[in-house]
């Protein structure tokens, strides 16, 4: 059992490029979320997903865009990375919304923006 | 103002003692609380979760939570040099679809 798989883990970009950060579980969940760690300011929420076919902001979406392939995969788009951008990227899935469920997190990708 | 705040430490306890982390959180109508633990250089691990106001024990770790004071702890007894790690207090949202984060305090297990 997989879980919550990111990919990729380790990436470099330069001021401008685009890239997307793919995630997908496979425990049937209905939520699904991106997270961004930076020291100091704990895990904040870029976008989520409810389920399937509908995505909303959270903390600090600017700057990212996301899609909800399926009920499986969630992808985060960075369309013109900036320096600021530099950070650890978490994606999480979850029952949120059927009981009492906590995140199930992926491994995580490290971005630094140049 | 944030919907989460613990502690950020860091937090030094000997081998073998008790170790008390602390999180408060502002929306009341919060339902669910857990606590992860995260390696550095690794992503958040769910060790407890509580729902209702008292204690819940899963071995070396108790959780307590006090709905009324909106207060949440995890009580971490006979520590060990593995549970050096940060601990997040995670808090679910009234509507069950957003989760919001403390900051995180660091735990230092010192042999």
């Amino acid at each position: 059992n997989a879980g919550v798989t990111q990919t990729p883990k380790f990436q470099v970009l330069k001021t401008g490029q685009s890239m997307t950060l793919q995630c997908a579980q496979d425990m049937n969940h209905n939520s699904m979320y991106w997270y961004r760690q930076d020291p100091g300011m704990g895990l904040r929420l870029i976008y989520y997903s409810a389920s399937e076919g509908t995505t909303d902001k959270g903390e600090v979406p600017n700057g990212y865009n996301v899609s909800r392939l399926n009920k499986r995969e969630f992808s985060l788009r960075l369309e013109s990375a900036a320096p600021s951008q530099t950070s650890v990227y978490f994606c999480a899935s979850s029952e949120a919304g059927q009981g009492n469920s906590p995140l199930h997190f992926g491994n995580g990708t490290r971005l630094t923006v140049t | 103002q944030k919907e989460v705040e613990q502690n950020s430490g860091p937090l030094s306890v000997p081998e073998g003692a008790i170790a008390s982390l602390n999180c408060t959180y502002s929306d009341r109508g919060s339902q669910s609380f857990f606590w992860y633990r995260q390696y550095s250089g690794k992503s958040p691990e769910l060790i407890m979760s509580i729902y209702s106001n008292g204690d819940k024990e899963d071995g070396r770790f108790t959780a307590q939570l006090n709905k009324a004071s909106q207060y949440v702890s995890l009580l971490i007894r006979d520590s060990q040099p593995s549970d050096s790690a940060t601990y997040l207090c995670a808090v679910n949202s009234n509507t069950g679809n957003q989760f919001y984060f403390g900051t995180g305090t660091s735990l230092t297990v010192i042999p």
